[in-house]
């Protein structure tokens, strides 16, 4: 099993462009979801998904936007880049909303 | 809503020494506690969790939490620290959203 697949690695933007970061499992989890890591704030939830065609939003979702259309893969569409999005982005699944996550590699974004 | 705390931004130990890592929760409800490790530039891997059951939970490289419920606390231990235990520690509580304390960076000197 490869776990959590996340690309890209890195991504460099400029303030306005959009685009569109990659999440897989292979796990067959229902449940996947979407952190930004930022120094000193730990991890901060954007949106998550309990299972396809279902998506609701986390802590942080403004600008960003996220469809479930297969169980393997979760994308999260950034907008409108801002330099505030400039962070670490990490996905997650587990198999139900009470075990323990998996994480992917991350995404380090910066928007200029 | 439910929430995490880690009191300590950092915790330096010798190497040899006990190593404990403070976490507190606040949860409706049964808490389902969690803690993960980071290593620079990488994602978090699960070390351990506590559902049910045991007070004393074992984990992975050697680690161990204690749920104690009356002082809603989910301390993380290792009873000899290793150099390679350097990293950063996150303590989470569920169900549905996994909310995160800041995170404790641990580092074990020689």
């Amino acid at each position: 099993n490869a776990g959590v697949t996340q690309t890209p690695k890195f991504q460099v933007l400029k303030t306005g462009q959009s685009m569109t970061l990659q999440c897989a499992q292979d796990m067959n989890h229902e449940y996947m979801s979407w952190y930004r890591q930022d120094p000193g704030m730990g991890l901060r939830l954007i949106h998550y998904s309990v299972g396809a065609g279902i998506t609701d939003q986390g802590e942080v979702p403004n600008g960003y936007n996220v469809s479930r259309s297969t169980t393997e893969d979760f994308p999260l569409r950034l907008l409108s880049a801002a330099p505030s999005q400039t962070s670490v982005y990490f996905c997650a699944s587990s198999s139900t909303g009470v075990d323990e996550q998996y994480f992917g590699p991350g995404t380090r974004l910066t928007v200029t | 809503a439910q929430s995490v705390a880690q009191p300590e931004d950092q915790v330096n130990v010798a190497e040899g020494n006990p190593l404990t890592v403070k976490c507190t929760y606040s949860v409706s409800g049964n808490p389902y506690l969690f803690w993960y490790v980071q290593y620079p530039n990488r994602g978090l891997q699960f070390l351990l969790k506590y559902i049910t059951g045991d007070n004393l939970v074992k984990g992975s490289y050697g680690f161990e939490a204690e749920f104690n419920k009356s002082q809603t606390s989910f301390h993380l231990k290792k009873p000899s620290a290793l150099v390679s235990d350097s990293a950063l520690y996150f303590c989470a509580v569920r169900p549905w959203e996994l909310s995160f304390g800041a995170g404790t960076t641990v580092t074990v000197r020689a």
